[in-house]
């Protein structure tokens, strides 16, 4: 079983829908979990950065922890077609070393 | 604003042959990393970096040798490549934890995409 587990999808939706993307995680001493937006043929971009459990919010996204179920999320309000990208979550403990899940592909349709 | 910058963005090797992957940044961070990029398997650390003059294993280091050759730059080398060696490799760097050992996100490059006939 995989450290961080995520639904590869595809996942499709229309233009101004609420995104929701979530991962789950086993190990029990990841403490920073964050989210990156990967756009075709590109390196991956942090897009959200969070320690331990609780939300943060940046704009149309916000990233929650659930350290009790081990489940990291990230809702996209107002979903434009320049959110199209494959959504990777990540985590890790005190190590430096992150873990990621295997990716979210997005389209949102205009 | 560069960055990271990979060299080269694509290349096609024969088996046994051998290749040098370039990363350069630009932030001053002192850690660096080297991941590969599979289809279902998310991105998985070969080696890295966390200051100049020191490297260590990651998850998946066979068949890779790393050379941390200043503070900017991170070179992987592929001795004898392989077809199972065939990914994209991206380069990564960050500032060191801080000093209440918070980790630190990693910046990435774009990539470079290998493929071994």
């Amino acid at each position: 079983q995989k450290e961080v587990e995520q639904d590869p999808g595809p996942l499709s939706v229309p233009e101004g829908a609420i995104v929701s993307l979530n991962c789950t995680y086993s190990n029990s001493a990841f403490q920073y979990f964050m989210w990156y937006r990967q756009y075709s043929r590109k390196g991956p971009e942090l897009l959200m950065y969070t320690y331990s459990s609780g939300n943060k919010e940046d704009g149309r996204f916000t990233a929650q922890v659930d350290k009790s179920s081990k489940y990291i999320s990230l809702f996209i309000r107002d979903s434009q077609p320049s959110d199209s990208a494959t959504y990777l979550c990540a985590s890790s403990g005190s190590a430096r070393q992150l873990t990621f899940g295997s990716g979210t592909q997005l389209t949102v349709l205009p | 604003n560069a960055g990271v910058t990979q060299t080269p963005k694509f290349q096609v090797l024969k088996t046994g042959q051998s290749m040098t992957l370039q990363c350069a940044q630009d932030m001053n961070h002192n850690s660096m990393y080297w991941y590969r990029q599979d289809p279902g398997m998310g991105l998985r650390l070969i080696y890295y970096s966390a200051s100049e003059g020191t490297t260590d294993k990651g998850e998946v280091p066979n068949g890779y040798n790393v050379s941390r050759l200043n503070k900017r730059e991170f070179s992987l080398r592929l001795e004898s490549a392989a077809p199972s060696q065939t990914s994209v490799y991206f380069c990564a760097s960050s500032v060191p934890p801080n000093p209440g050992g918070s980790n630190q996100p990693q910046h990435f490059g774009d990539g470079t995409r290998l493929s071994i006939l």
